[in-house]
């Protein structure tokens, strides 16, 4: 059964404090794994899509990595307005994507 | 520029009443999907399309109906609102299957 699951449930961060998230997926062929970021009371905004192993895709101060067995998003230099839930997703067998239930982010000032 | 809307933001109402969420894409996706999340929890997949007349029930078990008459057009009703189905409610939408969606801003309903 595909599963995404992610790591820690919550972080909180000093301001200029990085820190990695992680992302761990069982899928049958990996189609491609997506990271959201979702602020309180409002819909995920779409960040990176990656595809295969060894890519890297990079966002401001967050940059996504993938390997055959996970991923991780790093936050580096984290700032207050970076804090927020991260979601990652993998489709399924038939195309609709799996979210995992997400790392809820804090940066104090 | 949200290319997915959602209305209303925000809805009250009381128990019994017959209310329908509207989801509406200006991008042309096939693919439409409602997802019911609880503060801090899980977004769960309740109702998805992947095409005019063509819509399923997702993961989760809902007392929700979906149509999809236009491509552009998903909307979600519940016939009978319960205090069970406060939650918030977001559509999204994808050009393709296995594709990245575009959420809406998502629908706060209380139910009292």
């Amino acid at each position: 059964e595909d599963q995404v699951t992610q790591s820690p449930e919550a972080l909180r961060l000093q301001e200029g404090e990085s820190s990695s998230l992680n992302c761990s997926y069982t899928v049958s062929g990996l189609r491609g794994l997506f990271w959201y970021r979702q602020d309180p009371g409002k819909g995920p905004e779409f960040l990176f899509t990656l595809y295969s192993a060894g890519e890297e895709k990079e966002k401001e101060r967050l940059k996504a990595t993938l390997t055959k067995k996970e991923s991780f998003l790093h936050i580096t230099a984290p700032k207050p307005e970076d804090s927020a839930t991260y979601l990652c997703a993998v489709p399924d067998s038939w195309g609709k994507l799996q979210f995992g239930a997400g790392t809820q982010v804090v940066v104090t000032p | 520029e949200a290319d997915i809307y959602q209305t209303p933001r925000y809805l009250v109402i009381g128990t019994g009443k017959k209310i329908t969420l509207e989801c509406s894409q200006t991008m042309g996706h096939d693919k439409m999907y409602w997802y019911q999340q609880d503060p801090g929890m899980e977004l769960h997949l309740i109702h998805y399309s992947y095409g005019v007349n063509s819509t399923e029930k997702g993961d989760l078990s809902s007392e929700s109906t979906v149509s999809r008459i236009r491509t552009e057009h998903f909307p979600l009703t519940l016939e009978s609102a319960r205090p069970s189905h406060t939650s918030q409610y977001l559509c999204a939408s994808s050009e393709y299957t296995g594709y990245g969606y575009t959420f809406g801003s998502g629908t706060r309903l209380t139910v009292v």
